[in-house]
């Protein structure tokens, strides 16, 4: 079975600031890893993926994030904050070649950003 | 420009009335899902399809119902036996049904149905 949990359901940061958004994953085989952005009353958008190779991956927006088998996370980053950037954000856990109907999404975390 | 549509955003229901929330894609993606969302615990499955008229269901589908006649639409139907209907309610869609393109899911604008 997998599961995801996103540490902290809102975290609050100063624009230009760094921003440290926590994910942890179980998973009985290697994962699928994902994040996702939505804004206000808006739907998701995939903002990155990990499925298989490099551990850094880059997204959109500026934002990265870093698999670590050893720890079991998939935090994401980004190391300035902008305005803009504020929203709900969610981790997600998939199977490798499997439906997304696998996904299991994280109960997300709400970004502010402070002026 | 390809994407999802929902509609209506929003919409109103009185107790004891079903409702249908419409879904369409012009994506060409096979498989489509519905989730729901309610604060603070992010989003579960309702139903989803991979292929025309053949759906499953998903960790929360009762009280619910769908269709997939067209490749393009997938209403989600809120019945009367859905006992807590008031949430926002997601569909999105992947255009494969395995893979590592499977998980990256397009997501429509939502749509938000609240009981009185």
């Amino acid at each position: 079975a997998q599961s995801v949990t996103q540490l902290g359901s809102h975290v609050s940061v100063s624009e230009g600031a760094l921003v440290l958004l926590r994910c942890n994953y179980s998973s009985s085989v290697p994962p699928y890893l994902f994040w996702y952005v939505q804004y206000p009353n808006q739907g998701l958008q995939l903002l990155l993926k990990y499925t298989t190779g490099a551990t850094l991956v880059k997204g959109i927006n500026g934002f990265e994030a870093e698999f670590k088998k050893s720890e079991t996370s998939f935090h994401l980053t980004k190391p300035s904050a902008h305005m803009s950037d504020a929203a709900e954000y969610f981790c997600a856990v998939g199977l490798p070649n499997s439906s997304a109907s696998k996904i299991i999404f994280g109960s997300g975390t709400r970004l502010s950003i402070r002026p | 420009d390809g994407g999802i549509t929902q509609s209506p955003k929003y919409l109103f229901r009185k107790e004891g009335q079903n409702v249908t929330l419409s879904c369409e894609q012009n994506l060409n993606h096979d498989a489509m899902y519905w989730y729901r969302q309610d604060p603070g615990q992010g989003l579960r499955l309702i139903y989803y399809s991979q292929i025309v008229n053949d759906f499953q269901k998903g960790d929360i589908a009762e009280g619910y119902s769908v269709s997939r006649e067209k490749k393009e639409s997938f209403p989600l139907t809120v019945t009367s036996a859905q006992k807590n209907p008031t949430a926002f309610y997601l569909c999105a869609s992947s255009g494969r049904t395995s893979g590592s393109m499977a998980g990256e899911l397009f997501f429509g604008e939502g749509s938000r149905l609240t009981v009185l």
